[in-house]
């Protein structure tokens, strides 16, 4: 199995309810902050991003709040389902020189009890 | 398209052998990158490449090497693989001219060095 994430923090959710991942990040001259999810054994998978001029972004399911004031992002997935216990990870993204560079967050497991 | 894809999955070295982890990508993207991944850690960059013959040393570099000769292909060498090294290892590939900042990981290979 995956090994990653052996000390992450973790949320536990029950099947239905809505679950709250939260990331504190570190530059504010970021262009964009991302979450992504990764599934056990699998590589980590984009769910949504919100450009630094925006407050909020709503996906099918999951929404994004980003507060600038204290460099916050949290990833709200509504009635949480048993595919949804993975690990997330923010990330941030800036365009400098002509390429990306991202920060990568440690993550947070989330675990959806039945 | 199969998106980003890696070989091996899995990969058993003795400390000081070498080998290349291998990764191609479908979608004609300029950026492609790697990183690896250990327990407890955010995803840290080891290269990436902004296009054909062109890369560059991400935050961990040392005891790897890149090329990129062609748009698609974007090899990882380990010139003498240490303990160290052990971790899982994820491509990732995006487009610069891109409206957003969705990177797409392959699945990512593990590696042990023994």
């Amino acid at each position: 199995g995956e090994s990653v994430g052996l000390h992450l923090p973790t949320l536990s959710v029950q099947e239905g309810d809505n679950s709250i991942i939260n990331c504190a990040y570190s530059n504010s001259a970021s262009d964009y902050f991302i979450w992504y999810k990764q599934e056990s054994g699998k590589g980590p998978q984009f769910i949504i991003d919100i450009r630094s001029n925006m407050d909020k972004r709503q996906g099918q399911r999951v929404t994004v709040l980003l507060n600038k004031t204290v460099k916050h992002l949290s990833l709200q997935i509504a009635a949480t389902q048993p595919g949804d216990s993975a690990v997330y990870f923010c990330a941030e993204m800036r365009r400098t020189s002509g390429t990306y560079k991202y920060i990568f967050g440690t993550g947070t497991r989330l675990k959806v009890l039945a | 398209n199969a998106g980003v894809t890696q070989t091996p999955k899995f990969q058993v070295l003795k400390t000081g052998q070498s080998m290349t982890l291998q990764c191609a990508q479908d979608m004609n993207h300029e950026y492609m990158s790697w990183y690896r991944q250990d327990p407890g850690m955010g995803l840290r960059l080891i290269h990436y490449s902004v296009g054909a013959g062109i890369t560059d040393q991400g935050e961990v570099p040392n005891g790897y090497n890149v090329s990129r000769s062609t748009t698609e292909d974007f090899p990882l060498r380990l010139l003498s693989a240490a303990p160290s090294q052990t971790s899982v290892y994820f491509c990732a590939s995006t487009s610069l001219g891109g409206v957003q900042s969705e990177q797409y990981f392959g699945p990512g290979t593990r590696l042990t060095v023994t």
